[in-house]
């Protein structure tokens, strides 16, 4: 049981390049969400989606696309990447019980560690 | 904003010391996890609190979430090497999923 799979898992990018990051997830869970974790900021919530088909912002979306292509994966693009998105990019999923999104422990994928120089 | 403050931000222990971290929300929670994540690793569940006053334990830890559902706390007693790591706590509530900043423990032998 895979749990939830990121990939790549380093990358290094310069100024102004793209790319996107990769997760999938093989427990039928409903939800996915993408955090980034800062030396001393904690993980703040990139975008996330509650379910398949849609996409809601986080706490700091700008420079971040999403698009959640089916019900296991999730990606999130850096269409022009900048040394401030230098970070820890974690890619998390949960499945929503009956107490709602906010009821639902999130299980996390390893990282991928992206480096803009 | 919500906002969900967590103290302290380090704290060095000798093995066998007790360990305290305290999670604080400016607004009401519906409920709060607590996460573990060892140096170089992602995070990993622990517990959910939902009611409030409610009290779990596992094991060495004791969690609590306040009375007024803006607290809570994790509580180690005799922590070992293996406790190593940050602890977080995450608070949720319509429109907001919070992560504190975490408590990073280190452990002395």
């Amino acid at each position: 049981n895979a749990g939830v799979t990121q990939t790549p898992k380093f990358q290094v990018l310069k100024t102004g390049q793209s790319m996107t990051l990769q997760c999938a997830q093989d427990m039928n869970h409903n939800s996915m969400y993408w955090y980034r974790q800062d030396p001393g900021m904690g993980l703040r919530l990139i975008y996330y989606s509650a379910s398949e088909g849609t996409t809601d912002k986080g706490e700091v979306p700008n420079g971040y696309n999403v698009s959640r292509l089916n019900k296991r994966e999730f990606s999130l693009r850096l269409e022009s990447a900048a040394p401030s998105q230098t970070s820890v990019y974690f890619c998390a999923s949960s499945e929503v019980t009956a107490g709602g999104l906010y009821n639902s422990p999130l299980h996390f994928g390893n990282g991928t560690r992206l480096t803009v120089t | 904003g919500q906002q969900v403050m967590q103290i302290p931000q380090y704290q060095h222990v000798q093995e066998g010391e007790d360990f305290t971290t305290y999670c604080n929300s400016s607004t009401t929670l519906s409920n709060i996890q607590w996460y573990k994540q060892r140096p170089g690793g992602h995070p990993v569940f622990l517990i959910q609190l939902v009611k409030s006053g409610e009290v779990k334990k596992q094991k060495r830890l004791t969690f609590q979430f306040g009375e007024a559902k803006k607290n809570s706390s994790l509580h180690i007693t005799a922590t070992q090497t293996t406790d190593v790591g940050t602890y977080f706590c995450h608070g949720g509530s319509q429109g907001n999923l919070i992560f504190g900043k975490g408590t990073k423990l280190s452990v002395k032998p």
